[in-house]
């Protein structure tokens, strides 16, 4: 069966320092999909970025970046710069092909960015 | 933003009653889906729907049931509620089946069973 593990349950960093939460992954699929979501204190889900299992070029949005590395099933994610507004639980999720779209997400990180 | 929306947003219930979630979409797509939060587990899936009356379990669904009898519309029962059913259920939904299709979640309903 699939899993997501996100480690760090809280983190907490002073504004402009960098930040990066860690997700680890199981699966027995060669083919699959990973997921960030962002869900801020207002409570809605934001999703971030979908990577597939074949495609582990790093991505970078402006101050956001995903390493995805499939010799250690993670996929990682950082934020450069951190600002008091990225303050929010970050989920990782997993869909592998047979499961379609349905989700398996990580515990969950809380990040607070202190002014 | 997708058009999904949820109601209630907050209810709070007693023990061995049964409540009714609603999840309404205005996006027309096939597929939604029921999760529910808490804390030290992220989101779990309860049931999912691929399309009107057809719905399946998800990791989490004893002591829940759905239903959809319309595209845009699809309900969660709990049908005698427990303390241990007190959370925040998400809907979602995605436009089509495949691994690579990323959902879109509702506002969230917090339920608390006393």
């Amino acid at each position: 069966a699939q899993k997501v593990t996100q480690a760090q349950t809280e983190i907490s960093v002073v504004e402009k320092e960098d930040v990066t939460l860690d997700c680890v992954y199981e699966t027995r699929d060669t083919t699959y999909y990973l997921f960030w979501y962002k869900q801020p204190p207002s409570g809605e889900l934001v999703f971030l970025i979908r990577r597939n299992s074949f495609d582990e070029q790093n991505e970078i949005s402006g101050r956001y970046s995903w390493n995805f590395q499939k010799s250690t099933s993670s996929f990682n994610f950082t934020i450069t710069a951190s600002q008091v507004v990225d303050s929010a639980v970050y989920f990782c999720a997993l869909s592998e092909v047979a499961g379609g779209s349905r989700l398996t997400f990580g515990e969950g990180t809380q990040l607070t960015v202190n002014p | 933003d997708a058009g999904i929306t949820q109601s209630p947003r907050h209810k709070v219930t007693e023990t061995g009653t049964p409540v009714t979630l609603r999840c309404h979409q205005t996006e027309n797509h096939r597929y939604m889906y029921w999760y529910r939060q808490d804390p030290g587990h992220g989101l779990r899936l309860i049931h999912y729907s691929y399309g009107v009356k057809d719905t399946d379990k998800g990791e989490v669904s004893d002591g829940y049931s759905v239903s959809r009898s319309k595209t845009e519309d699809f309900l969660l029962t709990l049908e005698s509620a427990t303390s241990s059913q007190t959370s925040v259920y998400f809907c979602a939904i995605s436009e089509r089946q495949g691994a690579y299709t990323e959902a879109f979640f509702g506002q969230g309903t917090r339920l608390t069973v006393v």
